[in-house]
């Protein structure tokens, strides 16, 4: 148990289809992101929610659309995806995002695009 | 712009030999961290080293922060099979705050 919860764990899309991930964190953190993890790829940045503002969008395409309603959740909204965009998504928390401290991720989820 | 780079990429040892990973940034970097990732996991916090030149231990491992603040190393001593997984490194960007990850050294330990 994270304090970082993620569903679903596992989704499998077709191209046209919209999804969405979920991401609940019962850390009492400030700041919350997503990330992809792709084979062979380091780590990549997403977006970064700093109470519920959006801080950070790393040239992400729009087919990806985070929302975040409060604090706690956050959403990362799916629609025309590619086949190169399977991979690990990771949600994490942070207490701050000023502060570059510890990151709690999720398990992620793992998305196949057919 | 800003890089992490760690290597190697793999290393797979037999159980009891030691291992070394090392990260190397483009830029000095405040602190940085380490964390391990199990196959099939997601990545865990291990630890954060702020001050140049720090040395921590946490029981066989072993974490170094160079002296210019641009380097550091995890050794781990006589490995055992529970060290599998990838060992990323992670530092703040220059600008913005935000963590920039090394690509990982996979670990194997075969018993």
């Amino acid at each position: 148990e994270t304090g970082v919860t993620q569903t679903p764990r596992h989704l499998v899309m077709g191209m046209t289809n919209k999804k969405s991930l979920k991401c609940e964190q019962h850390l009492g953190h400030n700041a919350m992101y997503w990330y992809k993890q792709s084979a062979k790829k380091p780590l990549e940045l997403m977006f970064v929610y700093s109470l519920e503002e959006r801080v950070e969008n790393n040239s992400v395409p729009s087919r990806f659309s985070p929302e975040c309603p409060n604090s706690s959740h956050l959403f990362l909204h799916l629609h025309t995806l590619q086949p190169e965009d399977s991979a690990l998504y990771l949600c994490a928390s942070s207490p701050s995002p000023i502060d570059t401290g510890e990151l709690f991720f999720g398990e992620g989820s793992r998305l196949t695009v057919l | 712009g800003q890089q992490v780079m760690q290597i190697p990429q793999y290393q797979h040892v037999q159980e009891g030999e030691d291992f070394t990973t090392y990260c190397n940034s483009s830029t000095t970097l405040s602190n940085i961290q380490w964390y391990k990732q199990r196959p099939g996991g997601h990545p865990v916090f291990l630890i954060q080293l702020v001050k140049s030149g720090e040395v921590k231990k946490q029981k066989r491992l072993t974490f170094q922060f160079g002296e210019a603040k641009k380097n550091s190393s995890l050794h781990i001593t006589a490995t055992q099979t529970t060290d599998v997984g990838t060992y990323f490194c992670a530092g703040p960007m220059e600008y913005g705050n935000k963590l920039v990850f090394g690509a990982g050294t996979i670990l194997r330990v075969k018993s």
